[in-house]
């Protein structure tokens, strides 16, 4: 089946430190998505790509949709302890009606004190 | 809007009993989804429904699992007889249609813990 390859798996950081996660397929999507999940809580949606090279930014957050339609990159700049989580990208591949979106095993972001 | 609504938030039961979680979607969503949580595999989508008729229930483990949405605003997901090895956290996401340019908004998920 479809699988996505989110990396790294976890990351400790130093607050004010930039953060650079990824997201690889073998398989094209046709949608980038990526969430967070805080501590106790559901997953919550950051930023949606939707177009290839597609670059959107939500605040400290930076997304890229790659060329390929294979990956996709988040950046965190400027971290806080707010960003503390994990980060799931998801794809979706939108060939039919009712395709189902695929999440990667997402990334942990530990800011060490 | 309250959100996805799940309950309970904790399930702690022994191996054998049956267990049923709940889902309240958010009002107006089509789509009611039933993922699973764990730090092996991720999130895995167990089944998803739209209109109350269930699409894919291809990632349900095996017939102890079962879903029902009897209307709109409610489903259950139902383990009969549970393993320990069914415990994970189980999140119920609801969509207001398809998924393009719409996102899945999750409720805080029913952690179960099967001993």
């Amino acid at each position: 089946g479809q699988q996505l390859n989110q990396s790294p798996q976890s990351m400790f950081i130093q607050e004010g430190e930039d953060v650079s996660m990824n997201c690889t397929s073998s398989s094209i999507f046709n949608t980038w998505l990526w969430y967070k999940q805080d501590p106790g809580e559901g997953p919550v949606l950051l930023i949606a790509l939707y177009k290839a090279g597609e670059l959107t930014s939500n605040g400290r957050l930076t997304a890229q949709f790659g060329i390929t339609r294979k990956d996709s990159f988040l950046n965190i700049s400027a971290s806080i302890p707010s960003d503390v989580g994990i980060y799931f990208c998801a794809g979706q591949r939108l060939m039919n009606r009712d395709d189902k979106i695929i999440f990667g095993k997402g990334t942990r972001l530990h800011i060490l004190p | 809007d309250a959100g996805v609504i799940q309950s309970p938030r904790h399930e702690v039961t022994e191996m054998g009993q049956e267990v049923t979680l709940r889902c309240k979607p958010i009002s107006g969503h089509d789509y009611l989804f039933w993922y699973r949580q764990t730090m092996m595999r991720g999130l895995e989508l167990l089944i998803y429904f739209n209109n109350n008729v269930p699409i894919d229930d291809s990632g349900m483990p095996e017939d102890r699992f079962s879903a029902k949405m009897p209307n709109a605003s409610f489903s259950t997901l139902k383990i009969q007889p549970s393993e320990p090895r069914d415990s994970a956290v189980y999140f119920c996401a609801s969509s207001p249609k398809v998924l393009y340019n719409s996102p899945l908004h999750f409720g805080n998920g029913t952690r179960l813990t099967v001993t």
